[in-house]
């Protein structure tokens, strides 16, 4: 049973570039939660699903931020016009169920010069 | 709404002593999960345990175990017998059922031999 994969694992992009990565999550876990950590802080919640649905949105996530999860698989998230404040290490979790716990994939570590 | 403090920022030990990771919560519900999470430098988050709020009793793994006292609001760790291994950021993390996590700031544990 293969964890929670992310791509790509780094992603190096000049400011007001468009970037989208990539989660998929552990097979038949049906929500799916996006994280944001920067340097030396814990990670905070920006999005998730449950299964297509995007069900929440933190107010972290302002309108350049998408998140997509079309088939109920894999989740997208794109920046568009990315910003220096954009650089984080974004991270992915899965889990089934409304009391499972969440298991993360290893992250995309961005960064905007 | 919901807050979780780690005071200790980085805790430096030598192998074989002991160490706890303080954690401190905040939040209104009544039923809510807490976790604990490693961080090695990797980056990956690796679960290491969940309590839910109705279940106050202590756990052992191993050379980890957990005291979780409601009346203080606190999700303590604590190593025994520390080993080089256990060098990483340790996340407290705090969950309403159905919702993302909270976590607290990290405590970052290095061990030196």
């Amino acid at each position: 049973d293969t964890g929670v994969s992310q791509d790509p694992r780094h992603k190096i992009t000049k400011r007001g570039q468009n970037v989208t990565f990539r989660c998929d999550p552990i097979s038949e876990h049906n929500r799916l939660y996006w994280y944001r950590q920067t340097l030396g802080q814990g990670p905070e919640f920006l999005t998730y699903f449950q299964n297509e649905a995007q069900l929440e949105k933190s107010r972290l996530l302002s309108d350049r931020f998408s998140a997509e999860r079309p088939k109920g698989s894999f989740s997208t998230l794109e920046i568009q016009r990315t910003e220096q404040g954009d650089s984080a290490m974004y991270l992915c979790a899965s889990t089934v169920g409304l009391q499972e716990t969440q298991y993360f994939g290893p992250g995309t570590r961005l960064l905007v010069l | 709404a919901q807050k979780v403090t780690q005071a200790q920022t980085e805790i430096s030990v030598v192998e074989k002593e002991d160490v706890t990771l303080d954690c401190v919560y905040e939040t209104r519900d009544t039923t809510y999960y807490l976790f604990w999470y490693k961080q090695p430098p990797s980056g990956e988050l690796v679960f290491l345990i969940r309590r839910n709020s109705f279940d106050e009793q202590n756990e052992i793994s191993g050379r980890y175990s957990w005291n979780f006292q409601k009346s203080t609001s606190s999700f303590n760790f604590t190593i025994t017998a520390s080993q080089v291994v256990d060098s990483a950021v340790y996340f407290c993390a705090l969950r309403r059922a159905g919702n993302m996590l909270t976590f607290g700031g990290g405590t970052r544990l290095m061990v030196k031999p």
